[in-house]
Order: structure tokens, then C-alpha cells, then sequence
């Protein structure tokens, strides 16, 4: 059972360029996330998806896209990479949302520079 | 969702209980607590969850204080491999899935188990 796989592992951008990390999961799950991770600052929510074909806004989602064609994957793209959005992005998944049982599962996360 | 306080760094002996506390003053009656674990260049890891009980798993009890205020985590007999940060999340339940439900992390408790 892999749960949730995250690619790449790592990446140096340039400033500038577009960007996609991918996130997959096996469970099943109805809901998945999307987190990143800076110091001093610890995780923060980008993009969150309830269900398959929705998506929603977090704390933190300028410059960032998200989309759920289907229950398994949940890319995030940044269109457009700055230097700011260099962190350690995570991708979780839940059974549910709004749920006392949606523990979060996550990803083993991706490295991004972007210079 | 209410705010969770943790004491900043621990440190354990190998083979010792480690209790790691969390206040929880503001907590409402329908939030869970929850407990995850980060260990280092990894992504977040659910440890144990529970409302006004009492809870035990494979990995650790989780002490609820009658008022509900505070919670201790019971590592019972900690190893290396538990050397992490643990997140207390403070967590409400019953919402309508139509909203963010990501996981608000504060800055944890960095416990270093000492051999």
C-alpha cells in the first residue's frame, strides 16, 4: 500500500517558470490537501479539495492553482514561481471532510527552490 | 478552531514514559483533540485523537483533563525513533464539508529522546 506518493522529491526552479507537484493517492480518500511547510511558520493550507471536481481556497493560495478530475489526484501548480513560494509542500488526504473520524494522511512532501 | 499551547522542546530518556502536555484553554464542546508527530524531513504523522475520554492505540494514550482544558500524550516507552515535533490540534467537528478543513499547526513540541 503506498498512501500518498509526492514528485518530484525535489526541484530548483527558475523564477518564473511553471510548475506542477504532483500528489496521488491509493485509499480512496474523498478528500485531499495541499500544505506548505516554512520555518517559523510550520504548515499552512494552500488548496484543499472535499470531493472529486471541487476545490477551495486556504490560508495561503495566491499564486497557486489546484484542480480534482478525479478521487486519486490532486496537482498543484504554480504558474508562475517566485522566490517566496521556495518550502517543503506536503499533500494530505481524509476519508471525509467535516469529520471527527477525517484523520489527515500525508505525503512525504517536495523540496522547492525556485531562484 | 481553538488555540493549542506546547511547551517549545523536551527531552525524554530511551525507555521512559514521555508526556507531552497541551493547553487547550478555549476548546468548545464540539472539538476533538488531536495529536501528529513530525519527524524530521518527513511529512506529518496522526498519532491518536479523542474528545473528553480517555485514549489508547498502538502508538500512545492521550489524557483529557475533566475540563477539558488540558491534554497530556503518553509515549510509554520512548525510543530514538520518537525523537519529533508533536503537534496538539484542537479540532471542530460536524462541519458541513463545505469549508477548509485543513489542520491548524502551531509550532509543536521538538522532543528529543536521549539514549
Amino acid at each position: 500500500i503506498a498512501g500518498i506518493t509526492q514528485a518530484p522529491t525535489s526541484q530548483i526552479l527558475a523564477a518564473g517558470r511553471r510548475m506542477t507537484l504532483r500528489c496521488t493517492q491509493d485509499m480512496r480518500h474523498n478528500a485531499m490537501y495541499w500544505y506548505r511547510q516554512d520555518l517559523g511558520l510550520g504548515l499552512r493550507l494552500i488548496h484543499y479539495s472535499n470531493t472529486a471536481g471541487t476545490t477551495g481556497k486556504g490560508e495561503v493560495p495566491d499564486g497557486y492553482s489546484v484542480s480534482r478530475a478525479n478521487t486519486d489526484d490532486f496537482p498543484l501548480t504554480l504558474a508562475s514561481a517566485v522566490p517566496s513560494q521556495t518550502s517543503v509542500y506536503f499533500c494530505a488526504s481524509s476519508e471525509t471532510s467535516g469529520s471527527y473520524t477525517d484523520t489527515q494522511y500525508f505525503g512525504p512532501g517536495t523540496r522547492l527552490t525556485v531562484l | 478552531d481553538a488555540k493549542t499551547t506546547q511547551p517549545p522542546s523536551m527531552d525524554c530518556a530511551e525507555g521512559r514514559a514521555a508526556n507531552l502536555p497541551c493547553n487547550h484553554s478555549t476548546i468548545s464542546g464540539n472539538e476533538y483533540v488531536y495529536w501528529y508527530r513530525q519527524i524530521h524531513s518527513q511529512g506529518p504523522q496522526y498519532i491518536i485523537h479523542g474528545l473528553k475520554n480517555n485514549e489508547t492505540n498502538e502508538m500512545a494514550s492521550l489524557i483529557i483533563t475533566e475540563d477539558r482544558k488540558s491534554s497530556t500524550l503518553i509515549l510509554p516507552h520512548a525510543t530514538l525513533r520518537d525523537t519529533a515535533v508533536y503537534y496538539c490540534i484542537v479540532r471542530a467537528v460536524g462541519l458541513s464539508g463545505g469549508g477548509a478543513d485543513g489542520l491548524t499547526f502551531g509550532k509543536g513540541t521538538h522532543l528529543i529522546i536521549q539514549p
